[in-house]
């Protein structure tokens, strides 16, 4: 079993649609969860930073943390189609670990 | 600001060979680490540099080592290539050593070993 599982997708939604993303993870001793979205041929760029269990807004993101069900989520709000991406979710340790990415589609 | 910088951005190799990448972080971050992302994965935990100390290695052969120089910037050496090393590597920078400090990441070296 990996430590962080999450749905490869793809996932493809209308423009304006809400997105849910999400991981679950097996090590009880993560403590700080992190979002990134990976464009095609660059780097993973840092979405959302959380530590306690809840929610956390930014803008059309929310990220959100249920250390007791070991499960997070990302939401997007009003998707356009520069969301386009894959999503990443990852957890630290002594190093962050990574899901595999979500790969999401957001037609206009 | 100028963001992680990585070098060069293609590189194709035979095996066998050896390669070396190259990192310059964010300006006033103390530490980087390498990651390797395989086609269709997440990246996956090579080192972690931090004031030019090795502060952690991942499940990785001791093919691939790594150092950081005084100016903070870091290189990732791969020995005796294998077909399997073809993956796109990522060096990130933090301020500091561990995760109240989020990383940032380049754009990546993609490497072919053919």
């Amino acid at each position: 079993q990996k430590e962080v599982e999450q749905d490869p997708g793809p996932l493809s939604v209308p423009e304006g649609a809400i997105v849910s993303l999400n991981c679950t993870y097996s090590n009880s001793a993560f403590q700080y969860f992190m979002w990134y979205r990976q464009y095609s041929r660059k780097g993973p760029e840092l979405l959302m930073y959380t530590y306690s269990s809840g929610n956390k807004e930014d803008g059309r993101f929310t990220a959100q943390v249920d250390k007791s069900s070991k499960y997070i989520s990302l939401f997007i709000r009003d998707s356009q189609p520069s969301d386009s991406a894959t999503y990443l979710c990852a957890m630290e340790q002594d190093k962050l670990v990574f899901g595999a990415g979500t790969i999401l589609r957001v037609k206009s | 600001d100028a963001g992680v910088t990585q070098s060069p951005t293609h590189l194709i190799k035979t095996r066998g060979q050896q390669v070396t990448l190259r990192c310059s972080p964010i300006s006033g971050h103390k530490s980087v680490s390498w990651y390797q992302q395989v086609l269709g994965q997440g990246p996956q935990f090579i080192f972690q540099y931090y004031e030019k100390e090795e502060r952690g290695r991942g499940n990785f052969p001791d093919r691939f080592s790594a150092r950081q120089f005084p100016n903070y910037s870091s290189e990732l050496n791969v020995n005796a290539l294998l077909l399997g090393d073809s993956a796109l590597y990522l060096c990130a920078s933090s301020f500091l050593d561990n995760y109240n400090s989020p990383l940032h990441f380049g754009n990546g070296t993609r490497l072919t070993v053919t």
